[in-house]
């Protein structure tokens, strides 16, 4: 039973589309995150929603717009597409208690390919 | 601002043998996480254990160990006995501990470990 799933995994698109990308988790949690890793691995935060609110949003193209309709799913919507926008995309999620966020829990990444 | 470094692009260990990964990380925060993650070629990401800042005592999970030097803003992973399944990227991040929903996740570069059989 998956905590954090993301669909699709795979992604191959032609530059100008605009294409989505879903998560949903079932683990109660409050926040959830997205990550982008680049072709050399680094990682680094885009957007998180908590309770539905947004609440960071990082230096990102708005032709990136996170929409969250419920707790427990975050989507991800990339209007035209560049090939710079090739990565592996990760939805996560955790608890906020009292303040403070439990660790987080990863999706199984999108690998987006714009070509 | 944070930032988290790891000074290791690859590593290599003889299976069952020990090796230790670095990370040393830079904030003006006194509450904070510190964490491992690991990421196989499957892509997932695993955490593999956290730290707490205000706990002096290092974190253990089975054959994985932390070396936490707060005055020194270190966070070193010690992999004992290591299992081929240990192949893999490994990630040391840092969270700010209060704030809520405003932490994120800040990563370092990563160390490719490789075990030889």
């Amino acid at each position: 039973d998956t905590a954090v799933s993301q669909t699709p995994k795979y992604l191959v698109t032609q530059m100008g589309n605009d294409k989505s990308i879903k998560c949903e988790q079932n683990l109660g949690h409050d926040t959830m995150y997205w990550y982008k890793q680049d072709s050399k691995k680094f990682l680094k935060i885009m957007f998180s929603y908590n309770n539905k609110e947004l609440i960071i949003n990082e230096t990102v193209p708005n032709r990136f717009s996170p929409k969250s309709p419920d707790k427990a799913h975050l989507n991800l919507h990339i209007n035209s597409l560049e090939l710079g926008d090739s990565a592996v995309y990760f939805c996560a999620s955790s608890q906020i208690k009292t303040g403070r966020g439990t660790e987080a829990f990863f999706g199984q990444g999108t690998r987006l390919t714009v070509v | 601002a944070q930032t988290v470094t790891q000074s290791q692009p690859e590593m290599s260990v003889q299976e069952a043998e020990t090796v230790t990964l670095s990370c040393t990380y830079d904030t003006s925060e006194s509450d904070y996480y510190l964490f491992w993650y690991k990421q196989p070629p499957s892509r997932q990401m695993i955490l593999v254990i956290r730290q707490e800042a205000y706990k002096q005592q290092n974190a253990t999970e089975n054959r994985f160990s932390v070396n936490f030097q707060k005055a020194a803003k270190s966070f070193s992973l010690k992999i004992s006995d290591s299992q081929l399944g240990d192949a893999a990227m490994y990630f040391c991040a840092y969270r700010r501990g209060y704030g809520g929903a405003t932490n994120k996740l800040i990563f370092g570069t990563g160390t490719l470990l490789a075990v030889q059989p």
